[in-house]
This record gives structure tokens, sequence and C-alpha cells, in this order.
């Protein structure tokens, strides 16, 4: 596609319930990232693959949460057993190239999650 | 100690007038790139412009323009002739070089009104 696209846009979860987001990053892009964006906050980040290869976790905040990328194109980040604390937009980005500083992200529309 | 700082909660700004949008940023790592992002109420993160730490000349992208200030840390976003489209939250972004190199951190955002 011609952009980032993520789904569901939204989704309304119990708490205790397991969620999935995916990610379909820009055709032929080698990394992708996912953030956590709090109500009037910056994103954060949380975890970074290049191509299927998941090279940075440490912004997780909790085994909870777990993300693939099994074949190096879309990824699906799962929260199981959600939280009240995990309801935020969950943002994928991706850029081109597995390094460069000057790599642009490209961001998706995000997914909102609200969890009762 | 926070690595991306924006203290400007909420700006105003007359259409067609300029406007600039505070950021200051902390890094031991000589090389970096500082990224601003542009996020209207749809939620999409627009790329605006990027400075990297080596640059000699500040970034300009149409409207945009940085003033990059390395000694004082600071790389601040400036609209010139703002529009009404402009209205949105702004967040200003750093990757390090050699240290973290797989995230993006963010500040905590502007949200610029554009008054007719």
């Amino acid at each position: 596609g011609a952009g980032v696209s993520q789904s569901p846009r939204y989704k309304v979860a119990k708490r205790g319930q397991d969620v999935a987001l995916r990610c379909d990053p820009i055709s032929g892009h080698v990394s992708l990232f996912w953030y956590q964006q709090a109500l009037g906050q910056g994103p954060e980040f949380l975890t970074y693959f290049q191509n299927e290869a998941q090279l940075d976790k440490s912004g997780l905040p909790s085994d909870r949460f777990f993300a693939e990328r099994p074949e190096g194109s879309v990824s699906t980040l799962k929260i199981q057993r959600t939280q009240q604390e995990d309801s935020a937009v969950y943002l994928c980005a991706s850029s081109r190239l597995g390094s460069g500083l000057v790599e642009t992200q490209y961001f998706g529309p995000g997914t909102r999650l609200l969890v009762l | 100690a926070q690595k991306i700082t924006q203290t400007q909660p909420g700006m105003f700004v007359q259409e067609k007038e300029a406007v600039t949008l505070d950021c200051t940023y902390d890094t031991s790592d000589p090389s970096y790139g500082l990224f601003w992002y542009k996020q209207p109420s749809s939620g999409e993160m627009i790329f605006l412009i990027y400075q990297g730490s080596y640059d000699q000349q500040n970034a300009t992208e149409g409207r945009y323009s940085l003033n990059f200030q390395k000694a004082r840390k600071s790389a601040n976003l400036v609209i010139s002739a703002s529009q009404l489209g402009d209205s949105a939250m702004y967040f200003c972004a750093m990757r390090e070089g050699f240290s973290n190199f797989n995230k993006f951190y963010f500040g905590s955002g502007t949200k610029l009104n554009v008054k007719p």
C-alpha cells in the first residue's frame, strides 16, 4: 500500500482480555517500530524489528506485551490480560532501511485501545 | 533526565504569521538526528523536517525551518505564514547515532492553534 496501515483503528477490551493489534508497513521497508502514546503525551518506544528479527524490545512495559513479525512484513502486537493502564494509542512506524541516522519513520494512523 | 523537552503545551498564532515551537534535547552521543512531526486530530504522525548533528546549515522544508543551536542543545521549529491547516500537535524527536540507535525519543508535544 501507499502508507502504513493499522487495524483495528479502535478496540474496546474488558480487563483481562487478550488483544492483537496489526500493522502493515510500507512495502519493502526493512525496519518496523511500535510505540505507545498515552493521552496528551508523546509516543514512547516499545520495540523494533529489522526484517523478522526483533532487535530491541526494551520498551515493552511487561511480559504481557509480545510482538512478532514472522515474515518480515506484517507485524502483530499482542497484549495479554489487558489492564486499564494499557489504554493508549498504539502506533506503528516503518522505515526503508535497517540503519542510517537520517532514516525517517513513517507512521500509521494508530490503534486506539480502551480497556474497561 | 528527559531526552526531549517541549516546554510549550499550547500555542496560539494568527493566520499568516510565523510561530516558533521550542525543543531542547539531552544527549552525550556526538551523532544524533532531530526530527519534527505533526499530529493532526486524525492521529497520524506526519514527518516535517530533519536536522543532523553534523549538519552545518539549518534545515528548511517549504514553510518549515529548524533553528538548530547545537551549543544550547535546542532545535526549534519555525513555521512561516501559518495556515489554518497547521493547527495540530507538534512533536520533536531525537535518534542517537551510536547508543540506543533504534529508539526515537519524543517530547510531550505542543498543541498549535492557528486563529483566522
